[in-house]
């Protein structure tokens, strides 16, 4: 285990449905990232979280919706998806909300495998 | 903007000999530079890194990987690889501090296949 946990690790939804992915980090790290891993495709950045704040949207459609209630929780909100949003999503977080830190780079959790019928 | 690149899709390489995975880099300033490795339906995991010293930078499941500035390269080696070393291998840089957090830059990822 990396201190970064995911859940469920693995999901099947129909398109009307709405979900939620969920990650946990204990580690006191103060931001948090959500990224989608296709087939054959680099690492998408969709959204970060830095001090619980939103800092980046990375041209997200709206149907995946991100939530930071504190530091260590983070949740992706998902409604009417497409199957072309079938991926792997990964969660990680860092120290890395101020400008002195970001030596120790990511640490990711095992992430969600999604499917879309 | 800085960048990272794994110049190579697939490296194949037999069991007990080397193996490089290559990484270039562009970037201002002094880099961080990362390795992660990724196995099937998991996240990735930290190998090594360098930020300052030594330009040979030794981490996990023996790897180490060696900083060249002239070159802007960033490549990762093992000296007798292991079929359990396949997986799928990420380069990163640091992006600087930018829009309140530090950003990491990804490679595309090199997929490594150790045959026995």
């Amino acid at each position: 285990e990396t201190g970064v946990t995911q859940t469920p690790r693995h999901l099947v939804m129909g398109m009307t449905n709405k979900k939620s992915l969920k990650c946990e980090q204990h580690l006191g790290h103060n931001a948090m990232y959500w990224y989608k891993q296709s087939a054959k495709k680099p690492l998408e950045l969709m959204f970060v979280y830095s001090l619980e704040e939103r800092v980046e949207n990375n041209s997200v459609p709206s149907r995946f919706s991100p939530e930071c209630p504190n530091s260590s929780h983070l949740f992706l909100h998902l409604h009417t998806l497409q199957p072309e949003d079938s991926a792997l999503y990964l969660c990680a977080s860092s120290q890395g909300a101020s400008r002195g830190q970001g030596a120790d780079g990511y640490t990711f959790g095992s992430g969600t495998r999604l499917t879309v019928v | 903007a800085q960048s990272v690149a794994q110049p190579e899709d697939q490296v194949n390489v037999a069991e007990g000999n080397p193996l490089t995975v290559k990484c270039t880099y562009s970037v201002s300033g002094n880099p961080y530079l990362f390795w992660y490795v990724q196995y099937p339906n998991r996240g990735l995991q930290f190998l090594l890194k360098y930020i300052t010293g030594d330009n040979l930078v030794k981490g996990s499941y023996g790897f180490e990987a060696e900083f060249n500035k002239s070159q802007t390269s960033f490549h990762l080696k093992k000296p007798s690889a292991l079929v359990s070393d396949s997986a799928l291998y990420f380069c990163a840089v640091r992006d600087g501090f930018s829009g309140g957090y530090n950003k990491l830059i990804f490679g595309a990822g090199t997929r490594l296949a150790v045959h026995p």
